[in-house]
């Protein structure tokens, strides 16, 4: 059974930048895609990009020119990076598998951790 | 980006209930549609997949269809447990969610 799991700090100044990690466990990351997706009041949920594990990304452009993700296979974790981050950006972070096949879905979740952008 | 709209944003029914919740696209996504389940304070849970599959494990008295642009999620015979958020999401182009559809039981 594939388990995911967020970590990471739960407050972040404004203007700082927002660092995840998602921890997979119960199978290799080898021919997924990883995603990223946030939800707050205001926007509902919202895909913020994914990785594959070889390490191509791609992002959803309202926050592409402030999102990294990566990938560390050996670790098994792949990661989020938000700069420049505002109040905004408040939400429950959830990482997510991303099957790629003959459809696409999000089949596995981590629980989610809430981030709150104040100062 | 494709904009998906949900109705109704929320409904109340019966135990043993039949409900259909209604998912439109703004474009042509052929059957790139899934359906989740949010219960509170838990992430979402993948129902249905491409419209109308059903993921493994969840009751057969969840199904989904529709093609196109206009696709519905409907729960025969409701139980208490059904009490959620559901959302549809597409991925015709890069993924979107619907606003959600709240169920409360009566």
């Amino acid at each position: 059974q594939v388990q995911l799991q967020e970590s990471g700090p739960g407050l972040v100044r404004p203007s700082e930048t927002l660092s995840l990690i998602c921890t997979v466990s119960g199978d290799s990351m080898s021919n997924y895609y990883w995603s990223w997706i946030r939800q707050s009041p205001g926007k509902g949920l919202e895909w913020i990009g994914y990785v594959y594990y070889s390490g191509y990304t791609n992002y959803n452009p309202s926050l592409k020119s402030r999102v990294t993700i990566s990938v560390d296979t050996a670790k098994n974790q792949f990661s989020l990076t938000l700069k420049s981050v505002t109040a905004a950006d408040t939400a429950v972070y959830y990482c997510a598998r991303h099957y790629y096949g003959s459809g696409q879905r999000f089949d596995y979740w981590g629980q989610g951790t809430l981030v709150t952008v104040s100062s | 980006d494709i904009q998906l709209t949900q109705s109704p944003s929320s409904l109340s029914a019966s135990v043993g209930d039949s409900i259909t919740i209604t998912c439109q696209a703004s474009q042509h996504i052929n059957d790139k549609l899934n359906w989740y389940q949010q219960k509170p304070g838990k992430a979402p849970k993948l129902l249905i997949y491409d419209a109308s599959d059903l993921e493994t494990g969840v009751p057969s008295r969840f199904s989904g269809s529709g093609s196109g642009t206009s696709f519905s999620l409907r729960i025969s015979g409701l139980q208490p447990e059904d009490i959620a958020t559901y959302y549809c999401q597409q991925f015709g182009s890069l993924p979107t969610f619907g606003q959600g559809t709240r169920l409360e039981i009566k």
